[in-house]
């Protein structure tokens, strides 16, 4: 049984640019949620999506959109990358019916912006 | 504002030397604490969840505590697969679907 796995594990963007981060939840999962985790820092929620619709969002500006397909899967986007955008971005999925002790987490994508 | 700050920033220790991690936190109202291991490169593992003033929970070599304003996870003779960093995070009454992260101990246990 296959994990949160995210996609591309690496990326290397510039300045101005924009980014699309994806994620496919754990099997039998259909709620995602999107953490950014910098340097030394600990993760810090965007937001959780589901049934196709962003459900909650945290302290983040409009440039961090998201998207939620029917298969559930899920996609980050920013735009316009900011050097402060530099993270590990993680995304964990549950079931809707479970509590957090049952958020899994994926490995991240490495954003690192140039 | 709700926070939550770990300390030490990292630690230490010789295989078998025990010793505490602590959790501090200031929030409005607490839904969970919860403990989690991440090794580099890799997203956080889940390991303990505590509800209420006086919970304990035990997995292996790891004992995790709480009280009404920190938690604390003691380890136990201490082996060196148990290095990683060791987050905090909480659960809010009114905020069920986020969790507000410490930055984390990050533990070297040295043969």
């Amino acid at each position: 049984d296959a994990g949160v796995t995210q996609s591309p594990t690496h990326l290397i963007k510039t300045r101005g640019q924009q980014v699309t981060l994806r994620c496919s939840p754990k099997s039998g999962h259909d709620t995602v949620s999107w953490y950014q985790q910098a340097l030394g820092q600990g993760p810090q929620f965007i937001f959780q999506y589901y049934e196709e619709e962003e459900r909650q969002r945290g302290n983040f500006p409009d440039r961090f959109s998201g998207h939620q397909f029917p298969n559930y899967s899920s996609e980050l986007n920013v735009n316009a990358l900011l050097l402060g955008d530099s993270a590990l971005y993680l995304c964990a999925s549950r079931t809707s019916g479970a509590t957090n002790e049952k958020l899994f987490f994926g490995s991240g994508t490495q954003l690192s912006v140039l | 504002e709700d926070q939550v700050t770990q300390s030490p920033e990292a630690l230490r220790l010789q295989e078998g030397e025990s010793s505490s991690l602590n959790c501090s936190y200031t929030v409005s109202g607490l839904r969970g604490l919860f403990w989690y291991r991440q090794d580099p490169g890799k997203g956080p593992e889940f390991l303990f969840t505590l509800y209420s003033a006086g919970e304990e929970k035990e997995k292996e070599r790891l004992k995790a505590t709480l009280t009404k304003k920190e938690s604390f996870l003691h380890i136990t003779a201490p082996k060196p697969e148990d290095s990683a960093t060791y987050l905090c995070a909480v659960q809010v009454r009114y905020n069920t679907d986020k969790l507000i992260f410490g930055t984390g101990t990050r533990l070297q246990v040295f043969p």
